[in-house]
């Protein structure tokens, strides 16, 4: 369960704030993934890491900014961010894309 | 992109019985296709997963095949026990093209 850790794993911020989450991954993989998890919805994939380079950006508002500065890190700079932000991401990470991914406890995220 | 639909989205089930959770995909590039389990407040956990050159694979309980032709794979628990209550969602893959279903919500019934 410590294999990938995420902070904060609250985290409630105005419209107007910015604020980073931090994602951490202990087991060597190469890729990282950011994810968006909302009520009644699938698991949005955001952002893909591999080799800390991004392979995929699934369309996702430029408010989301993602940097990589190793194979362990992986953060997600918030800005101005919209209510309807307000969701579960999770964090995750694997050893190339066709092997298990192991997910990070989620950061949940409340904007006002 | 790839998409995946899943169905049904809610599965109530007796304790002992079998359940049955099926999805689609319509990238026929994908390649490995992964079932997680997420129990309440807690993150996504692989179960099992199955690759395009297998059709059938199993684990004790829990079994997944897979139609590449019809682009559709399942996945079987038999004999339920309270503990497989979760949310389960399946995913399909192409390289970095990674996409899940929208999850089945499974209750298995005392």
């Amino acid at each position: 369960e410590t294999g990938v850790t995420q902070t904060p794993r609250h985290l409630v911020m105005g419209m107007t704030n910015k604020k980073s989450l931090k994602c951490e991954q202990h087991l060597g993989h190469n890729a990282m993934y950011w994810y968006k998890q909302s009520a009644k919805k699938p698991l949005e994939l955001m952002f893909v890491y591999s080799l800390e380079e991004r392979v995929e950006n699934n369309s996702v508002p430029s408010r989301f900014s993602p940097e990589c500065p190793n194979s362990s890190h992986l953060f997600l700079h918030l800005h101005t961010l919209q209510p309807e932000d307000s969701a579960l991401y999770l964090c995750a990470s694997s050893q190339d894309s066709d092997y298990e991914q192991y997910f990070g406890p989620g950061t949940r995220l409340t904007v006002t | 992109g790839e998409n995946v639909e899943q169905h049904p989205s809610t599965l109530s089930v007796q304790e002992g019985d079998s359940a049955v959770i099926k999805c689609t995909y319509s990238d026929s590039a994908s390649n490995y296709f992964p079932w997680y389990k997420q129990e309440l407040g807690k993150r996504p956990q692989l179960i099992i997963d199955i690759r395009s050159n297998v059709g059938e694979k199993k684990d004790q309980r829990i079994a997944v095949t897979l139609n590449k032709t019809a682009k559709h794979f399942s996945l079987h628990i038999t004999e339920t026990q309270p503990e497989d209550s979760a949310v389960y969602f399946c995913a399909a893959i192409n390289d970095y093209k990674l996409s899940f279903g929208a999850g089945t919500t499974v209750t298995v019934r005392a």
